[in-house]
Formats: C-alpha cells, sequence, structure tokens
C-alpha cells in the first residue's frame, strides 16, 4: 500500500521560506509513470494545488505562486520537497502531498488526478 | 485564469439522491475528477476521468458531464456521506480545484 507522510516545520516565521518534504514508502518514486504533487488548504477554505513534478525533473507551478515556489524531486531517497519563500499569514494551510495520475486525451498526455494522498501538515505562518 | 464553479451548499434527506455540479468554459473537453474530504481528514478520490469509479469506492457515487457541467450524483445517501466534495480539472498546465460543495444530510 502506497504512503505518502510530509515532513517539516509546524511554524515559519513570516518573510521566511517554508520547507517541506514527502516520503514515499511502498512505492517507488521514479522511474515511474506517476507525478507528484504539493496541494494545500487554508483553515476553513478550499483546495489549492501548488505544483507538481516528474521524476525526470519536469514541473508544473499554479501560476499565483510560481514566483515563490520551487519543487524538487530525490529518486534516491523516494521524497520530494516543496520551498515556498516570502511567506506571509496567507500562506497559512494545511500543505498535502499526493501522487498524480496522467490521463490521455487527443494526443496528448498531462498529469491530472491524485490518487493517494499524505495525511497533511499544518504550517503556520507567524509575525 | 480557469475557473470551476460549484454551489457552495447543496442538502439532502437520508436515502435520497443528489448531485453537485461543476461548471466550467469548455469543460466537455476536459477530463473532471471528484474529491471528498470529511473533517480533519485528506481528500478521497471518489471519480476521476468524468465517471470512473476507483477501487473500493461504492457504486452509489458516479459521475457524469454534459456540456460544460460535470456532476457527482449519490444515490442512497447516507449520514457518513456529509463531507465536502471537490472537482478538479487540468488546463494550460495547471491544476483547478472547484470552490468545493459541503453536502448537509438532513
Amino acid at each position: 500500500q502506497l504512503q505518502l507522510q510530509e515532513s517539516g516545520p509546524g511554524l515559519v516565521k513570516s518573510s521566511e521560506t517554508l520547507s517541506l518534504t514527502c516520503t514515499v514508502s511502498g512505492g517507488s518514486i521514479g522511474p515511474s509513470s506517476y507525478y507528484w504533487g504539493w496541494i494545500r488548504q487554508p483553515p476553513g477554505r478550499g483546495l489549492e494545488w501548488i505544483a507538481t513534478i516528474y521524476y525526470t525533473g519536469t514541473t508544473y507551478y499554479n501560476p499565483s505562486l510560481k514566483s515563490r515556489v520551487t519543487i524538487s524531486i530525490d529518486t534516491s531517497k523516494n521524497q520530494f520537497s516543496l520551498k515556498l519563500t516570502s511567506v506571509t499569514a496567507a500562506d497559512t494551510a494545511v500543505y498535502y502531498c499526493a501522487r498524480q495520475i496522467f490521463s490521455c486525451s487527443g494526443g496528448t498526455c498531462y498529469p491530472d488526478y491524485f490518487d493517494y494522498w499524505g495525511q497533511g501538515t499544518l504550517v503556520t505562518v507567524s509575525s | 485564469s480557469y475557473e470551476l464553479t460549484q454551489p457552495p451548499s447543496v442538502s439532502v434527506s437520508p436515502g435520497q439522491t443528489t448531485s453537485i455540479t461543476c461548471s466550467g468554459r469548455g469543460l466537455r473537453d476536459k477530463y473532471v475528477s471528484w474529491y471528498q474530504q470529511k473533517p480533519g481528514q485528506s481528500p478521497l478520490l471518489v471519480i476521476y476521468q468524468d465517471s470512473r469509479r476507483p477501487s473500493g469506492i461504492p457504486e452509489q457515487f458516479s459521475g457524469s458531464i454534459s456540456g460544460n457541467t460535470a456532476a457527482l450524483t449519490i444515490s442512497g445517501t447516507q449520514a457518513m456521506d456529509e463531507a465536502d466534495y471537490y472537482c478538479q480539472a487540468w488546463d494550460s498546465s495547471t491544476v483547478i480545484f472547484g470552490g468545493g460543495t459541503k453536502l448537509t444530510v438532513l
């Protein structure tokens, strides 16, 4: 059974960098046909996608966060990571990592739905 | 930017059938997924590629798409189905989530 586990500081100071790691167990992060993503959810609010990565290093970013976000992957450790710079209170959220499955349509394949999710980790940005 | 629109809330009586909609420009040309999220839990995939059900998801959950509106239908709704539901699609190299719908079983 595939498992994903987020880890990192639960408290980050405003203007600093948020760093999280997702450790995958029960399956290989790469080479594989899966993508890996980060999603967050501010308290009481909806889901917001942050970024996606493939084991080859191909990345996709939410345009609204792209200037502050870096997603990376370490296949030797079966981990992928997230860095979010210059955080503010608006970045306070539960951060989830998830496995993303690709779909193909019209001859094009792309990362699509998330089938396995981590339990999530709350990151609070303090002033 | 692309948007997926869901009703904020839907109510249903136990045992009844209910649908949650998700609308977006050109949605008919995209695949839609649906997630169930109960308080304090991670989202759970219940429908992918418009109408496919992952292993372990009960048949009471079904998905469909008509025009630019996708729908998640829950038949024989039970108290345990009370949750937030999110639709999701891929557009212009980005993942888009709908705003979420709170399903209340009265």
